[in-house]
C-alpha cells in the first residue's frame, strides 16, 4: 500500500540539541511539505519542496532545515536555534501536476523538549 | 497573501442533529480550491470534502456538504445526522489553482464535540 511514514512517533530533545524528523513516501508524489501544529494555531508551513534538490521556506522556517536528495524522502532537522520546538509536526505530499488534489498526510511526530 | 479564518474555535452538536462550521478566506486569485480536513483524536488528517472555485455547484460527500459563496469568500461545512465519530478538529484550507504542488493554507480549526 502506498502511503507516508513519519518517524519517530514521539521524540524528546534536550536543550541545545539538533534532532531530525523523518518523512518517507511511496506515493510517487513530487511535492512534500512540513507543517507545525500548536494548540489553537492550526497548521503552519515550515518548508516545502516541489522537486528533488529544491525546497522553499514557508512561514516559520527559522530554526529548521531540510533536504530533498531523493523523491521519496524529505527529512526535517530542528536545530538548537529553534527556541520553542515543542509541537506536533506533520508531513504531507501531493502530486505536482495540474489537478484537483489535496494533500496526503503522515501520522505525525510529537516533539518535546526536556 | 491568502488567509483563511475559522471564527468558531469550538462547536457542539447533539447526535443526529445538523451542524454548520464556518470558514472565510481572502484571496485575489480567481482559480483556487477549497478543502475541509478532519483531525480526530488520533491526529491523522483526513480529507472530508473539496470544492473547485469555478464550480458553482456545492460539493457533497454523503452526510457532508458545503455552502460555497464565492462573492462572499465563504466556505461553510454542514454535517447532517451527526455521529459520535464526527467529533474532531476540523480545518478549512485554501490552495491556489495553477499547480497542485502549490501550498495549502489552513485556518485555525474548529473543535467539534458531538453529544450523545
Amino acid at each position: 500500500d502506498g502511503g507516508i511514514t513519519q518517524s519517530p512517533k514521539y521524540l524528546f530533545r534536550k536543550e541545545g540539541q539538533n534532532v531530525t524528523l523523518s518523512c518517507e513516501q511511496n506515493l510517487n508524489h513530487d511535492a512534500m511539505y512540513w507543517y507545525r501544529q500548536d494548540p489553537g494555531q492550526g497548521l503552519r508551513l515550515i518548508y516545502y519542496s516541489q522537486i528533488v534538490n529544491d525546497f522553499q521556506k514557508g512561514d516559520i522556517a527559522e530554526g529548521y532545515s531540510v533536504s530533498r536528495e531523493k523523491k521519496e524522502s524529505f527529512p526535517l532537522t530542528v536545530t538548537s536555534a529553534q527556541k520553542n520546538p515543542t509541537a506536533f509536526y506533520l508531513c504531507a505530499t501531493t502530486p505536482y501536476s495540474p489537478g484537483f488534489y489535496g494533500y496526503t498526510f503522515g501520522s505525525g511526530t510529537r516533539l518535546t523538549v526536556v | 497573501a491568502q488567509t483563511v479564518t475559522q471564527s468558531q474555535p469550538e462547536m457542539s452538536v447533539q447526535e443526529a442533529e445538523t451542524v454548520t462550521l464556518s470558514c472565510t478566506y481572502d484571496t485575489s486569485e480567481s482559480d483556487y480550491y477549497l478543502f475541509w480536513y478532519k483531525q480526530p483524536p488520533s491526529r491523522q488528517m483526513i480529507l472530508v470534502i473539496r470544492q473547485e472555485a469555478y464550480k458553482q455547484q456545492n460539493a457533497t460527500e454523503n452526510r457532508f456538504s458545503v455552502n460555497f459563496q464565492k462573492a462572499a469568500k465563504s466556505f461553510s461545512l454542514k454535517i447532517s445526522d451527526s455521529q459520535l465519530g464526527d467529533a474532531a478538529m476540523y480545518f478549512c484550507a485554501y490552495r491556489r489553482g495553477e499547480t497542485s504542488g502549490s501550498r495549502l493554507t489552513f485556518g485555525e480549526g474548529t473543535q467539534l464535540t458531538v453529544n450523545p
